[in-house]
């Protein structure tokens, strides 16, 4: 089955840099890759979704890549604000063709300091 | 509101006693899912409803767990006689089925239900 690894260490920058999250993958390329964003006590909030057609995906400061030799997604977010701090979550579809069913990953944590 | 709401928000309970969670989706998603989230893991599935059909039911989900979508709106998922490992969010989603074929199944998470087994 497929297995998802995201950094587990917390990622601390300064205000106006840009944060570099990864998302790497292990067993078959999913037709398409999700990130999420979780604040604490909340539920996750989409983001993005990139297909395995797409090598990159943006919104607004947000921007997304999807290597597929590398079996790895890289998730971006440029001039970043203390208010993106949160934990973000990649997702994938668990089974292949599995459209309905996805596997999360554990997140990692990103602080954004003034 | 038009997101997917969850009731209650934080449930409390002791070892042994019955808890019951509703979720209301998103009015026209099709698609329901159940995930269980503790801390420093990302929401572990547990099961999926299409309509009122619960299609997928996760290992996850030992027999004193038990869902049911009855008219294919909102859901309840129910735990018998709580064990302390029972303690975690309780997450709901949403999703509407897209008929192109390249359904990509975004799903649109309500708050949670945090569950504490004393």
């Amino acid at each position: 089955s497929q297995k998802i690894e995201q950094n587990s260490e917390a990622l601390n920058i300064q205000e106006g840099k840009t944060a570099t999250l990864t998302c790497n993958y292990t067993n078959y390329s999913p037709a398409y890759l999700q990130w999420y964003r979780q604040d604490p006590g909340r539920g996750p909030v989409f983001l993005l979704l990139i297909r395995e057609n797409e090598k990159e995906k943006r919104k607004e400061r947000l921007k997304v890549t999807f290597d597929t030799t590398l079996k790895q997604s890289l998730f971006h977010i440029t001039a970043s604000q203390p208010a993106d701090s949160a934990t973000y979550l990649c997702a994938l579809e668990r089974v292949p063709g599995g459209y309905n069913k996805l596997i999360f990953g554990a997140g990692t944590r990103l602080a954004v300091h003034p | 509101d038009t997101g997917v709401s969850q009731n209650p928000r934080h449930k409390i309970t002791k070892r042994g006693q019955n808890v019951t969670f509703r979720c209301d989706p998103i009015s026209e998603h099709n698609r329901l899912y159940w995930y269980r989230q503790t801390l420093g893991q990302g929401p572990e599935f547990l099961t999926y409803f299409q309509n009122e059909a619960q299609l997928e039911k996760s290992r996850l989900l030992s027999d004193r767990f038990s869902a049911e979508r009855p008219k294919g709106s909102f859901s309840t998922l129910e735990i018998q006689r709580t064990e302390q490992g029972d303690s975690a969010m309780y997450l709901c989603a949403s999703s509407l089925e897209e008929t192109s074929g390249r359904s990509t199944d975004t799903q649109y998470f309500g708050p949670g239900t945090r569950l504490t087994v004393l």
